[in-house]
């Protein structure tokens, strides 16, 4: 089975301010799908952002990014102008585009925003 | 109304007792899934489904089972439920083959055996 890793347990940021959450995966797969999901105080998860492993170009969705490294397997998000309703917990999750279908999610890394 | 419905939203339940999570879901997906959230242990799936007469164990499937009786709708039970059991249960859809697929959550079961 793939494993998602999530190092950072918990972050913080000032709001206004850039923060970076890191995402590393195991795979021996050459086409998947990763995904960045917020999980806020209500528990509903919400997609962030997604990523196709066959494009190259990193995906941003307004004030959020990723930097995809396919040979590194590491697939990190960049949250920039951070705001309040920012914080939460994030889980990065990874999908087979071939086998099985099913997701794998990280453990996840709490996101404060300081006022 | 939400695309994924579970119920109940939160539920206290006894040691012993045999408890149902019920999850439907409007999106017309094929494949559903239950998964455990725990502090510290991210999400992680107990059983999957990819269509009504496909039913597949997750990596934690041990006392529980599911009933997959209709496309729209995927219920887990717990049949002697035991305190450790205490976590946040989702219920999750996706379509099949096609990119961009992704996860549509339900708004998940806070369950607590005391």
């Amino acid at each position: 089975a793939q494993t998602v890793t999530q190092s950072q347990p918990e972050m913080s940021v000032q709001e206004a301010e850039t923060v970076t959450l890191s995402c590393t995966y195991d795979t021996s797969e050459s086409d998947y799908y990763l995904f960045w999901y917020k999980q806020p105080p209500s528990r509903q998860m919400i997609l962030v952002i997604r990523q196709e492993a066959y494009k190259q170009q990193n995906a941003t969705e307004n004030r959020f990014s990723v930097n995809f490294q396919k040979a590194a397997k590491s697939f990190s998000l960049k949250i920039s102008d951070s705001q309040l309703g920012d914080a939460a917990m994030y889980f990065c999750a990874y999908r087979s585009a071939v086998s099985g279908n099913q997701f794998y999610f990280g453990t996840g890394t709490s996101l404060t925003v300081i006022p | 109304d939400a695309d994924v419905t579970q119920t109940p939203r939160n539920r206290i339940t006894k040691t012993g007792k045999r408890i149902m999570l019920e999850c439907s879901q409007t999106k017309g997906h094929d494949r559903m899934y239950w998964y455990r959230q725990d502090p510290g242990l991210g999400l992680r799936l107990i059983y999957y489904s990819f269509d009504v007469k496909d039913i597949n164990k997750g990596e934690i499937s041990d006392g529980y089972s599911v009933s997959r009786q209709a496309q729209a709708k995927f219920s887990l039970s717990l049949e002697s439920a035991i305190p450790n059991q205490t976590a946040l249960y989702f219920c999750a859809t996706s379509a099949g083959d096609g990119r961009n697929t992704e996860a549509f959550f339900g708004q998940g079961t806070r369950l607590t055996v005391v």
